[in-house]
């Protein structure tokens, strides 16, 4: 079956780059179906979806709004996985944050739904 | 951006009981492309309910989802002790997703 694993550090430091990789068991980062995502949880933001990644052909990233100028989502083919990094990180920052695979639940359809996510990285932005 | 509210923050039943669990848009939800998950202390959410009203993969029947456009229901019949937990909706749209705040389904 599809599984997801997190790795990276806990602890960050205000103003530095948050990186965590999340690497795919059973499945593929550049199959031309699903999209890869990263998700964060924190207590004052809730659930909050960061950015995709996906390839149709080509590669394609989506970041919300809220992050947009911070974020790179990368794909790396050769080890199965994909990178989160989140710059100019501050307190806000600190959650915990998710990887999950977003799959079209009709034939043809959307990317609508997360139906398999990593272990969860609980990451404190701490000087 | 939808914002989807969730109520009510926090519901108290019993085993054994029904619990309904409310998911409103700021915005209609295309296609009903509104998803259900179950989150437990420690654990990722879990997808329960995929397009409104489908179970996903290994869900029990006892979970059943309903709605259209603005207004979406999570039912849950017969509370099992293994339920109690916190639900959230999620909806996407212009290729971003948003989650709700969540209900905490407690034990009374």
């Amino acid at each position: 079956q599809v599984q997801l694993q997190q790795s990276g550090p806990g602890l960050v430091k205000p103003s530095q780059t948050l990186s965590l990789t999340c690497a795919i068991s059973g499945d593929s980062v550049s199959g031309d179906s699903p999209a890869w995502n990263w998700i964060r949880q924190s207590p004052s933001r809730g659930l909050e979806w960061l950015g995709r990644t996906y390839y149709r052909s080509k590669w394609y990233n989506d970041y919300a709004v809220s992050v947009e100028s911070r974020i790179t989502i990368n794909p790396d083919t050769s080890k199965n996985q994909f990178s989160l990094q989140l710059n100019s990180v501050t307190p806000e920052d600190t959650a915990v944050y998710y990887c999950a695979r977003a799959i079209r639940s009709l034939p043809g359809g959307i990317l609508d739904v997360f139906d398999i996510w990593g272990q969860g990285t609980l990451v404190t932005v701490f000087s | 951006e939808i914002v989807l509210t969730q109520s009510p923050g926090t519901l108290s039943l019993s085993p054994g009981e029904r619990a309904t669990l409310s998911c409103r848009a700021s915005q209609s939800v295309s296609s009903s492309y509104l998803a259900w998950y179950q989150q437990k202390p420690g654990q990722a959410p879990r997808l329960l309910i995929y397009r409104a009203s489908s179970r996903a993969t290994g869900i029990p029947d006892r979970f059943s989802g309903s709605g259209s456009g603005t207004d979406f229901t999570l039912t849950i019949r017969r509370l099992e002790p293994e339920d109690f937990a916190v639900y959230y909706c999620q909806q996407y749209g212009n290729s971003r997703y948003t989650f709700g705040q969540g209900t905490k389904l407690e034990i009374k």
